[in-house]
């Protein structure tokens, strides 16, 4: 099974401040990664899909890139709304496999 | 508009079968694909499987043995049923549409819990 490492595993940022999450795959999965935002006790929202795609009605703050098989996620200034948790997923071969997930705070 | 709700026992004994259903509004089953995900309760996402729209199924390799997968698609309907349960199968149980292998819109989840 593909392994995703998620990192870090939890951060505290202040409003306004640029915010970046990665996911590192275990092996080539193209651009074949999504990520969600998940606030508690309410279900995962698609953010990102294909690498790089915005999801429907998703703010432009957020982005997603790509660097061989390491994958960003960057909120490019983090509001009061943003705080959650934060989850990668890859695509590219079943079983498909999350990653562990960073908890977003505000400082 | 999409909508998919769970629905479950809530509560099962371990050693037991449990038996999930996903009913589906707004979409065609023979269109869309459907997963299913699972959280333990303080813990992450866990990718469960997916039957997609020409009804092949794809499964969790350390749940492929005690998980089988099917679908009504006259009722708009996906069922799951995992056998032999223990307590750390105790999670809430998400479904979810498949466009492609990315989940976009999600059910509100079901709790299960495994105890006697």
């Amino acid at each position: 099974d593909i392994q995703m490492t998620q990192s870090p595993a939890s951060l505290s940022a202040s409003l306004e401040e640029i915010v970046t999450i990665t996911c590192q795959a275990s092996q080539d999965i193209g651009n074949w990664l999504a990520w969600y935002q998940q606030k508690p006790g309410k279900s995962p929202q698609l953010l990102i899909y294909g690498a790089t795609s915005l999801a429907d009605g998703v703010p432009s703050r957020f982005s997603g890139s790509r660097s061989g098989t390491q994958y960003s996620l960057k909120i490019s200034r983090l509001q009061v709304e943003d705080p959650g948790i934060y989850y990668c997923l890859q695509g590219y071969s079943a079983p498909y496999t999350f990653g562990a997930g960073t908890k977003l705070e505000l400082k | 508009q999409v909508q998919l709700k769970e629905s479950g026992p809530g509560l099962v004994q371990p050693s037991r079968t449990l038996s999930l259903t996903c009913t589906v509004s707004g979409f065609s089953l023979t269109s869309y694909g459907v997963s299913w995900v699972r959280q333990p309760p303080g813990k992450g996402l866990e990718w469960i499987a997916a039957i997609w729209s020409g009804g092949s199924t794809d499964y969790n390799s350390a749940l492929k043995s005690r998980l089988s997968f099917s679908r009504d698609t006259s009722k708009s309907q996906v069922l799951l049923k995992m056998n032999s349960l223990q307590t750390e199968d105790t999670a809430m149980y998400f479904c979810a549409r498949l466009p492609y292998y990315y989940p976009d819109y999600w059910g509100q989840g079901v709790m299960v819990t495994v105890s006697s």
